[in-house]
């Protein structure tokens, strides 16, 4: 069962603008990741949260993680032509002695110049 | 810097072909995983080990085997391929079996199509 579900599926925006992206979960995690996906190729891992932290911020990356509602939410900031890609949000939880990583179906994110 | 490759980047086959989608990383990685992936429903585990000739189901396992018979190599195996498994195939490699904080990293993808 998908874990992370993004919002909004698809989000146009101007170049210089800022870009918000949503996601919310259902069930106690140990950290939340985000990746990025440029058309045809693997995903790329971006930041990475852990379940006690509550922002962290990567170059023009923030990512903010609320435990008691159960979401996280992607902050690209100044955002360039090159940001367009689909973005996926993963959530990690121990299953026994390893862990098991749950992908969101991922927003459509295009950047208009 | 992590590199996970793919074999292939683009595969057609025939229904009730045996297919192998082989993977390879070169940082001696313990966990590795196969995911499929397909428009609306997002990323889908389907075998991941976590060691050498260790293999566990993920969430969609039916119609896939797995091999793992070095650390660097992982083989999603398609005993007799079908025209639902026209997808794209990708392989990912972590670091630490208990490492929770550490990141997958992902090879360039395998796009099957069964005819």
């Amino acid at each position: 069962s998908q874990q992370g579900e993004e919002d909004p599926q698809a989000l146009s925006i101007q170049e210089g603008e800022n870009a918000t992206m949503n996601c919310s979960y259902k069930t106690s995690i140990n950290n939340l990741q985000w990746y990025r996906q440029n058309s045809g190729r693997g995903l790329v891992h971006l930041i990475l949260i852990r379940s006690n932290e509550r922002e962290k911020h990567s170059g023009r990356l923030r990512v903010t993680l609320d435990t008691s509602k159960k979401s996280s939410s992607l902050l690209i900031t100044a955002s360039r032509a090159a940001d367009t890609a689909s973005y996926f949000c993963a959530t990690a939880m121990y299953t026994g002695a390893n862990s098991k990583l749950t992908f969101g179906k991922g927003i459509t994110l295009s950047v208009r110049p | 810097d992590v590199k996970v490759t793919q074999s292939s980047r683009y595969l057609v086959k025939r229904t009730g072909e045996k297919v192998f989608l082989e993977c390879v990383q070169d940082m001696d990685h313990e966990n590795m995983f196969w995911y499929r992936q397909d428009p609306g429903l997002g990323l889908r585990l389907i075998y991941f080990s976590y060691d050498v000739k260790m293999k566990e189901k993920g969430d969609i396992p039916e119609g896939y085997s797995v091999s793992r018979e070095k650390k660097e190599r992982f083989s999603l195996i398609l005993e007799s391929a079908s025209t639902n498994q026209t997808s794209m195939y990708l392989c990912a490699s972590k670091a630490h079996p208990q490492g929770m904080n550490s990141p997958l990293h992902f090879g360039n993808g395998t796009r099957l199509t069964v005819t």
